[in-house]
């Protein structure tokens, strides 16, 4: 069972470079959710969606944009990448609103 | 943004102590999950508590919920090397978000 997929699982950027992160569950989950992981700061929240067609912003939106055009797939844009935003990125799904995350392996992204 | 407080940040126990981690909200949590995070991977959970003063148990893990839902606290007895890792809560509140505590890294010793 593949769970959720976050490709790519690493990659580096120069200052002012876009790209695309993508994840993907199998699981037929409608609640996706994109986090950010730096150390001592725990994992914040960056946007979510609730369903296919639906995204909603996070704690630390600025900077981030997504995407939900099918229900397993969430996306997550960087459209001018920052140093600030060098981080691992983790995506997660579930299936009800208290229902358990489950997490994708993560994406080292390192700007520079 | 609800703030979730996480204490301790950092923990370094030798195998067989007791301890304690605790995770705190001026908020009303709908819900609230704990997490174990291994280096290099994604979290896993370990619990979801939803009814104020509900006691969980798995194995030597222990986890309490608040009677008035804004805390928690896990207790893990007689700890193991296999329980190092980065124990993280989070909570749930009226919305579809869940937001995480910053966490506690535990490190036990043999």
């Amino acid at each position: 069972n593949a769970g959720v997929t976050q490709t790519p699982k690493f990659r580096v950027l120069k200052t002012g470079q876009s790209m695309t992160l993508l994840c993907a569950q199998d699981m037929n989950h409608e609640y996706m959710y994109w986090y950010r992981q730096d150390p001592g700061m725990g994992l914040r929240l960056i946007h979510y969606s609730v369903g296919e067609g639906t995204t909603a912003k996070g704690e630390v939106p600025d900077g981030y944009n997504v995407s939900r055009l099918k229900k397993q797939n969430f996306l997550l844009g960087l459209e001018s990448a920052a140093p600030s935003q060098t981080s691992v990125y983790f995506c997660a799904s579930r299936t009800s609103r208290t229902g358990e995350l489950f997490f994708g392996e993560g994406s080292r992204l390192t700007v520079l | 943004t609800q703030l979730l407080e996480q204490s301790p940040q950092f923990l370094s126990i030798q195998e067989g102590e007791n301890l304690t981690v605790y995770c705190n909200s001026s908020s009303v949590f709908s819900s609230l999950q704990w997490y174990r995070q291994e280096p290099g991977e994604g979290p896993v959970l370990l619990v979801t508590v939803v009814t104020g003063g509900e006691v969980k148990k798995l194995k030597r893990l222990t986890f309490q919920f608040g009677d008035a839902r804004k805390d928690s606290s896990l207790h893990i007895t007689a700890a193991q090397p296999g329980d190092t890792g980065l124990y993280l809560c989070a909570g749930g509140y009226s919305g579809y978000a869940l937001n995480f505590g910053k966490g506690t890294s535990l490190l036990v010793t043999p």
